[in-house]
């Protein structure tokens, strides 16, 4: 069956250190996205991307990265430069915007 | 801007009863896309149901059905015979250019 899938499901983090959160859709989606949700709190768009090797920032791309290589995958990586990165995370994937999102099931990211 | 606004942030209803969740939003375009998703315990977000601004004729999905006011930039979902399962968060959204716009998120509470 197709969707996307994101790993790990929860990831901790050491202070200074850079973590990647994956995401792999095998919808053959154009364009994915990086949300992250906070308790209580709504979406906010992190990273976007179209298509392959383009991408672009989001309302809080302050202390992230990413990369679109393959149509297929959508890393993240929480940089240490990212000063409050204890959240969750979804990564989602859309053909056309008018049918919505597809979305992953999360990564619960943890600083320690 | 476009924007999304969702002004109850928690609600509850009594199990097998019918519960009213608002949505206003704002957007200068004529044509557009509005969508509610659902976010349970497990915060897998999962699409309801979809509601295109040129339809007068309100959607419906099963329990699920929307009150679409375009005049009045309103989009409430009317849940029916409420369930335990029905217990989430339920987003708004709406398509704008590159992504969906959302609300802060509505907590659905329901009450055995």
């Amino acid at each position: 069956d197709g969707g996307i899938t994101q790993s790990p499901k929860y990831l901790f983090r050491k202070e200074g250190q850079n973590v990647t959160l994956s995401c792999e859709q095998n919808l053959n989606h154009d364009a994915m996205y990086w949300y992250r949700q906070d308790p209580g709190q709504g979406l906010r768009l992190i990273y976007y991307s179209q298509i392959v090797n383009d991408f672009q920032k989001g309302d809080i791309a302050e202390g992230y990265s990413v990369s679109r290589e393959k149509k297929e995958s959508f890393p993240l990586t929480v940089t240490s430069a990212q000063k409050n990165p204890t959240a969750f995370y979804l990564c989602a994937s859309s053909m056309r915007l008018v049918d919505g999102y597809t979305f992953g099931s999360g990564t619960r990211l943890t600083v320690v | 801007a476009q924007t999304v606004t969702q002004s109850q942030p928690e609600m509850s209803v009594q199990e097998a009863e019918t519960v009213t969740l608002s949505c206003t939003y704002d957007t200068s375009e004529s044509d557009y896309y509005l969508f509610w998703y659902k976010q349970p315990p497990s915060r897998q977000m999962i699409l309801v149901i979809r509601q295109e601004a040129y339809k007068q004729q309100n959607a419906t999905e099963n329990r699920f059905s929307v009150n679409f006011q375009k005049a009045a930039k309103s989009f409430s979902l009317k849940i029916s015979d409420s369930q335990l399962g029905d217990a989430a968060m339920y987003f708004c959204a709406m398509d704008s250019n590159y992504q969906l716009i959302w609300g802060a998120g509505t907590k659905l509470i329901i009450k055995p």
